[in-house]
């Protein structure tokens, strides 16, 4: 079946330093999703890649989708204390998959 | 206010006694499902429904049942729940007939079967 595998499990960083999450498909996706759920709360949306190379920006976040739409990664530029929680992407193939996640913490 | 809501939020309860978590939601959304959340395995999907009256498995099904009866709730049942449920469950929902737009996740209900 679909598998959605996101790296790293964990990843602390000082406040300041940079982040990334990844996510890999074993198969080409229609789109990506990525979730953010701070520490006691739920999955809120972040935004959906369809397009091949697609690239988008929110303010300190980047997030790029693979040429063969079977990767996609997660960029933070500079993370502040507010950036803590879990990173889920998810993978639409038929249904969605989502991966294991990303806790972020940030040390101040 | 747009919100997906769960209840109870928090139960505790013990092998074999059935139960039902309930969810609901007031976005008119057609799509609704439920997933639980255990450490280091995410979120993985136990059933979805399309749209009232259509509901199928999703990837850890066993032990669960849900119903469809109107669009805007979707329960969650237990009928004989096994210390291996334990876990916290979220119910979501989405604009289109599937899985396809962004899913608004309700605020989680964290079970424990003794």
């Amino acid at each position: 079946g679909q598998q959605v595998m996101q790296i790293p499990q964990y990843q602390h960083v000082q406040e300041g330093e940079d982040f990334t999450t990844y996510c890999n498909s074993s198969t080409t996706l229609s789109n990506i999703q990525w979730y953010k759920q701070r520490p006691g709360g739920h999955p809120v949306f972040l935004i959906q890649l369809v397009k091949s190379g697609e690239v988008k920006k929110q303010k300190r976040l980047t997030f790029q989708f693979g040429e063969a739409k079977k990767n996609s990664s997660l960029h933070i530029t500079a993370t502040q204390t507010t950036d803590v929680g879990t990173y889920f992407c998810a993978g639409l193939y038929g249904k969605l998959t989502f991966g294991q996640g990303t806790i972020l913490t940030v040390h101040p | 206010e747009a919100q997906v809501t769960q209840n109870p939020r928090y139960l505790i309860t013990v092998t074999g006694k059935k139960l039902t978590v309930t969810c609901s939601q007031n976005m008119n959304h057609e799509y609704m499902s439920w997933y639980r959340q255990d450490p280091g395995l995410g979120l993985r999907q136990i059933y979805y429904s399309m749209n009232v009256e259509v509901t199928d498995k999703g990837d850890v099904p066993e032990g669960y049942k849900v119903s469809r009866k109107e669009k805007r709730n979707f329960p969650l049942i237990l009928e004989s729940p096994s210390p291996n449920q334990t876990s916290l469950y979220f119910c979501a929902s989405s604009s289109s007939g599937s899985s396809y737009n962004e899913q608004f996740f309700g605020p989680g209900t964290r079970l424990t079967v003794l």
